[in-house]
């Protein structure tokens, strides 16, 4: 079974500073791993995607994740965080075979402060 | 420009009826999936098709039916609604190994 873990509930940091964002996962294959992130009263957005090649993924709105396959881990980061960036962010995964369905973690709430 | 729309936005049902939740796409994907999302868990997946007139259950299927109508249309329904089915019902489509785009949810209350 695929699982993804999301250590922190809430991260807090000052507007410019850089931001991290820590996730961690166990599957079985070769992992698929997404960053999406939710903003109140609506959808999932996608950020951005690993899914092979280079291990330094850049997304959207200036968020990047490093996959390290050692580590089982994909951190989302962002050099200098905006205070629009605050939002809830969820990390997931899915393997290259079968249902392809998304496990996701329990979320990371961003709060960035002016 | 619509994506993924899912309809009702809101309702509220008593203990014991039913209640059918739409979502329809129009990115001619093939894939379509159907999540929860309670506090603290994340989203967890109740039911997926794979293509039109494939159905298979997800992490949390139980008191959950759905029927893929077509390749834009896949719908959740709950045939007797209970309190524990208070949630923020999530729809998404995607294709193979690429992103799921996800409607702006249903935030469903169980009295």
């Amino acid at each position: 079974a695929q699982s993804v873990a999301q250590p922190e509930d809430q991260v807090n940091v000052a507007e410019g500073n850089p931001l991290t964002v820590k996730c961690t996962y166990s599957v079985s294959g070769n992992p698929y791993l997404f960053w999406y992130v939710q903003y109140p009263n609506r959808g999932l957005q996608f950020l951005l995607k690993y899914i092979t090649g280079d291990n330094l993924v850049k997304g959207s709105y200036g968020f990047e994740a490093e996959f390290n396959k050692s580590q089982t881990s994909f951190h989302l980061k962002k050099p200098s965080a905006l205070v629009s960036d605050s939002a809830l962010y969820f990390c997931a995964v899915s393997v290259d075979t079968g249902r392809r369905a998304l496990t996701f973690g329990s979320g990371t709430r961003l709060q960035v402060q002016p | 420009n619509a994506g993924v729309t899912q309809t009702p936005k809101f309702q509220v049902l008593k203990t014991g009826q039913s209640m059918t939740l739409q979502c329809a796409q129009d990115m001619n994907h093939n894939s379509m999936y159907w999540y929860r999302q309670d506090p603290g868990m994340g989203l967890r997946l109740i039911y997926y098709s794979a293509s039109e007139g494939t159905t298979d259950k997800g992490e949390v299927p139980n008191g959950y039916n759905v029927s893929r109508l077509n390749k834009r249309e896949f719908s959740l329904r709950l045939e007797s609604a209970a309190p524990s089915q208070t949630s923020v019902y999530f729809c998404a489509s995607s294709t193979p190994n690429q992103p799921q785009h996800f409607g702006d949810g249903t935030r469903l209350s169980i009295l």
